[in-house]
């Protein structure tokens, strides 16, 4: 059974800090890995990675992605108190006819000021 | 619009009685994609359109849970017989393309609480 794991569930960090996100997964032939930011209500797209060992980076959030140990991680540096939200990472598998989404249960992170 | 719109936003029905959940997409995604997320968990997968192929229904937990596009477009969730555990938010997405390279672009949700 395809599966996304995101560890860890809940984080509290101080205004400064630095955190790092960890989504892992089981799929049937690997498409491509999403992250979203989820606040209030719709979650908002951060990255997509397709290939292994490629950074990618806006501001101070950054992801990488490792096809062979099959994980990603998310980074935020220097975090600010509207970080604050719950991190989703989804993963879609490669099934004929159809382009759906397997997500986690996402990562709930609190910054402090 | 300029965003994907879900109507309403918020929903409180007794057990027993039928839901429709509206989801009007981006204008132009051919993909439209229906979640449930309960309290303090992930988005589950439903149900997803894409153009005029058949609908991946797999994710649907009951045939009281049923959902149709119709004209490419506006798509209803149709909840029949409701039950307490159908208490979640109900996330609508669509994307603009048939490919994997498109992320999707979620609306606010309805919150569906069923006394």
């Amino acid at each position: 059974e395809d599966k996304v794991v995101q560890s860890p569930l809940s984080l509290v960090v101080h205004e400064g800090d630095t955190v790092t996100l960890n989504c892992s997964y089981e799929v049937t032939n690997f498409r491509s890995l999403l992250w979203y930011k989820q606040e209030k209500k719709a979650p908002t797209f951060l990255f997509m990675l397709t290939s292994s060992g490629i950074e990618k980076k806006s501001g101070r959030l950054s992801s990488i992605l490792d096809k062979k140990e099959l994980f990603s991680i998310l980074n935020i540096t220097a975090t600010q108190t509207g970080d604050s939200a719950v991190y989703l990472c989804a993963v879609q598998p490669s099934t004929s006819g159809t382009y759906k989404y397997i997500f986690g249960t996402g990562t709930r992170l609190k910054v402090l000021a | 619009g300029a965003g994907v719109s879900q109507s309403p936003s918020n929903k409180v029905t007794e057990k027993g009685k039928d839901v429709e959940l509206r989801c009007d997409p981006i204008s132009g995604h051919t993909a439209l994609y229906w979640y449930r997320q309960s309290l303090g968990q992930g988005l589950e997968f439903l149900i997803y359109f894409q153009g005029n192929s058949a609908p991946d229904k797999s994710g649907l937990p009951s045939d009281r849970f049923s959902a149709e596009r119709t004209g490419g477009s506006v798509s209803t969730l149709t909840i029949q017989r409701t039950q307490q555990e159908d208490s979640a938010v109900y996330l609508c997405a669509s994307s603009s393309a048939r490919t994997a390279n498109q992320p999707q672009h979620f609306g606010d949700g309805t919150r569906l609480s069923i006394l």
